[in-house]
């Protein structure tokens, strides 16, 4: 089976810097994405990782250790609009290309 | 830029009504994806598709079937809907290939079933 943890709920403040955090344990891992989803949305894609180590994009890094089962998504320079549910999708392969995804985080970035 | 449509943003049904949700891209993806979205529980893969006339059950398939005759389209059904059916139905589509390529999602339907 799988299992993705990720904290429900965080707070932070404007202009500051957040890291959420995601481990997971899988069998044929094939990939790890970050997704970011508003209320009433639909989830929009956010980051791409296979290898382990950083990639950043804009505001938005993501690391990862495959070794370690761990990722975090970094967001920096926080506005209002960040605030989100982050979702932590794991990509496993066995024949097919699945994704399964953690209950998410609820960013809520104050002023 | 991909685009993936829901017959409908909101739908209400009646327990034991036959539910028909469809789901439209126009990137020519090859897969195709079923999830239901529930508070607490987050997003639970139903049923997905590899190709045309092809179907795989997910995590969740109990109560559920599926359709894809074409490939732009591929449709949810419930067969007899139930109370606890209720929930936000969202519909994906990706490339093809071992990678794990990005899925990208429809706007959601809120089904509320009384």
């Amino acid at each position: 089976g799988q299992n993705i943890d990720q904290p429900t709920e965080m707070t932070a403040t404007e202009g500051a810097i957040v890291q959420i955090n995601c481990t997971y344990q899988t069998s044929g891992f094939n990939g790890l994405f970050w997704y970011q989803q508003h209320a009433g949305e639909a989830p929009t894609f956010l980051s791409y990782n296979v290898l382990d180590g950083l990639e950043e994009k804009g505001r938005f890094s993501s690391f990862l250790s495959r070794s370690k089962g761990y990722s975090y998504l970094l967001l920096k320079e926080l506005q209002m609009k960040d605030s989100a549910s982050y979702l932590c999708a794991v990509s496993s392969f066995s024949g097919y290309s699945t994704l399964t995804f953690g209950k998410g985080t609820m960013l809520l970035v104050s002023p | 830029d991909v685009k993936v449509t829901q017959s409908s943003r909101y739908l209400v049904k009646r327990t034991g009504e036959k539910v028909f949700l469809e789901c439209v891209q126009d990137m020519d993806h090859e897969n195709m994806f079923w999830y239901r979205q529930d508070p607490g529980l987050g997003l639970r893969l139903i049923y997905f598709s590899y190709d045309v006339k092809m179907k795989e059950k997910g995590d969740i398939p109990e109560g559920y079937s599926v359709s894809r005759e074409k490939k732009e389209r591929f449709s949810l059904i419930l067969e007899s809907a139930s109370t606890n059916q209720t929930s936000m139905y969202l519909c994906a589509s990706s490339s093809s290939g071992r990678a794990g390529y990005e899925q990208y999602f429809g706007p959601g339907t809120r089904l509320t079933v009384t």
